[in-house]
């Protein structure tokens, strides 16, 4: 199947910085991106869709100034937690659709933990 | 709103065992269904998937049904091994949502050995 990488796997920092998270489609283009939040023992919840050349679609209740989003190629989409707090602390996951299909690869994950 | 739910939250079995998982789903307007399986501190794994023109569908040791009258959706895992254990999220694309995927609650699965 198609693979989709994040980076980093996990990071931590402390309450008021800035962390960004790539998302990259390893041997497929992605022109639509989703990012989502996943709190422990709960789902997956669609934070926003990444649209390659043009702004983020963001789902009700998530500030887009608080996360920006960047698609900035084909294969490249990260998200950018500004002025984290211990709140933001989750695991973030990106996903992609491969070509026309409806079928979504997930990338592997990168876990948040804001001091 | 409209929520894809799950009707247990943990699901035990013996290995070798067959597991079914079951997931009901509210919104009509959706048109594809997939499985995911999400092993802990990673991101969700494509399991199976099947359209709203079908009520089954085969994989891999894995079976996804669909019943469209109820709503209601299950993955059947025949001979169940330890390495199924994980929790299975049940997912829903409504038609023209541009490949959203609204996720359900999750099923942990346990194989017991």
């Amino acid at each position: 199947g198609a693979v989709v990488s994040q980076h980093p796997s996990w990071v931590i920092c402390k309450s008021g910085t800035s962390v960004k998270i790539e998302c990259r489609s390893l041997d497929f283009q992605a022109t639509t991106m989703f990012w989502y939040r996943q709190f422990p023992k709960q789902s997956l919840m669609l934070m926003a869709t990444s649209n390659e050349g043009s702004k983020a679609t963001y789902e009700q209740g998530v500030e887009k100034d608080k996360f920006l989003i960047n698609h900035a190629s084909l294969t490249l989409s990260t998200l950018t937690v500004t002025s984290a707090h211990p709140e933001d602390s989750s695991f973030y996951i990106c996903s992609a659709p491969v070509g026309r299909t409806d079928t979504q690869y997930f990338g592997p994950g990168t876990r948040l933990t804001v001091l | 709103g409209e929520s894809v739910g799950l009707h247990l939250p943990t699901l035990s079995v013996q290995e070798g065992d067959n597991s079914i998982i079951n997931c009901a789903y509210s919104n009509s307007a959706s048109d594809y269904f997939i499985w995911y399986k999400q092993e802990s501190g990673k991101g969700p794994q494509f399991i199976i998937d099947i359209r709203s023109n079908m009520d089954k569908r085969q994989g891999q040791r894995v079976t996804v049904l669909l019943n469209k009258t109820v709503k209601h959706l299950s993955l059947q895992i025949a001979a169940t091994q330890p390495g199924d254990s994980a929790v299975y999220f049940c997912a829903e694309s409504p038609m023209d949502s541009s490949y959203k995927l609204i996720f359900g609650s999750g099923t942990r699965l346990l194989v017991r050995p």
